[in-house]
């Protein structure tokens, strides 16, 4: 157990829908991330905050926004939703600026 | 950017040592790492070095950094059925901190 959590575990939803997903980084971490995973893409880095502001950019479509709270949790807000959105979405936290990351279980998100 | 790739698939036996290979093709990358994912569940930190090394051992885990060449390797010593799953490389420059991860090696240990 990496110490980092995320919800929900798994969610269904339809084309043009939005979702949010949750992610609460370990104790301590003032730094979160959100990746994508997909068959196609492979793992992908979407966005970084730390701690409350927007620190790196990766291949996050304009759909997609992200957000981190005075508590450090952060959500993933995913809009107009595509076929092509389903995947995996990994949340990670880190002490710092750079350094190691750890990993949360994931949320599995699956469009139809 | 940043490319990091890694052979699909390693079969060995248990007992057996595994050697994970990976490229990458930024002279920047200051950090790099293993990860480990298990069928349906997130990445596992393995272990990590940082460019200036050549080596670092941790138990039955050893990597290796060629920084000429840009390659590294993850040997895993006396393999278990248990490290069956899919070994991840990321590579990480200073200043972009974003992970760029290789494609994956799955490996399959076999009794």
């Amino acid at each position: 157990d990496s110490g980092v959590t995320q919800t929900p575990k798994h969610l269904i939803t339809a084309t043009g829908q939005r979702v949010t997903l949750r992610c609460s980084p370990r104790s301590g971490d003032l730094s979160v991330y959100w990746y994508q995973q997909s068959l196609d893409q492979g793992l992908q880095f979407l966005i970084q905050y730390y701690n409350g502001e927007e620190r790196a950019k990766g291949n996050i479509l304009e759909r997609f926004s992200a957000q981190q709270f005075p508590d450090l949790h952060s959500e993933l807000n995913l809009s107009s939703l595509e076929l092509g959105d389903s995947a995996l979405y990994f949340c990670a936290s880190s002490v710092a600026l750079e350094g190691e990351q750890y990993f949360g279980p994931g949320t599995r998100l699956t469009v139809t | 950017g940043e490319d990091v790739e890694q052979s699909l698939f390693l079969s060995v036996r248990e007992g057996d040592s595994s050697v994970i290979n990976c490229t990458y093709t930024d002279s920047s990358s200051t950090y790099l790492y293993w990860y480990k994912q298990e069928p349906g569940a997130g990445l596992q930190l393995l272990t990590y070095i940082f460019s200036n090394m050549d080596m670092k051992q941790d138990q039955r885990l050893t990597v290796l950094l060629n920084k000429k060449d840009k390659h590294l390797s993850l040997r895993i010593a006396d393999t278990q059925t248990g490290d069956s799953a899919i070994y991840f490389c990321a590579a990480m420059n200073t200043g972009f901190q974003k992970l760029v991860f290789g494609t994956g090696t799955r490996l399959l240990v076999s009794p």
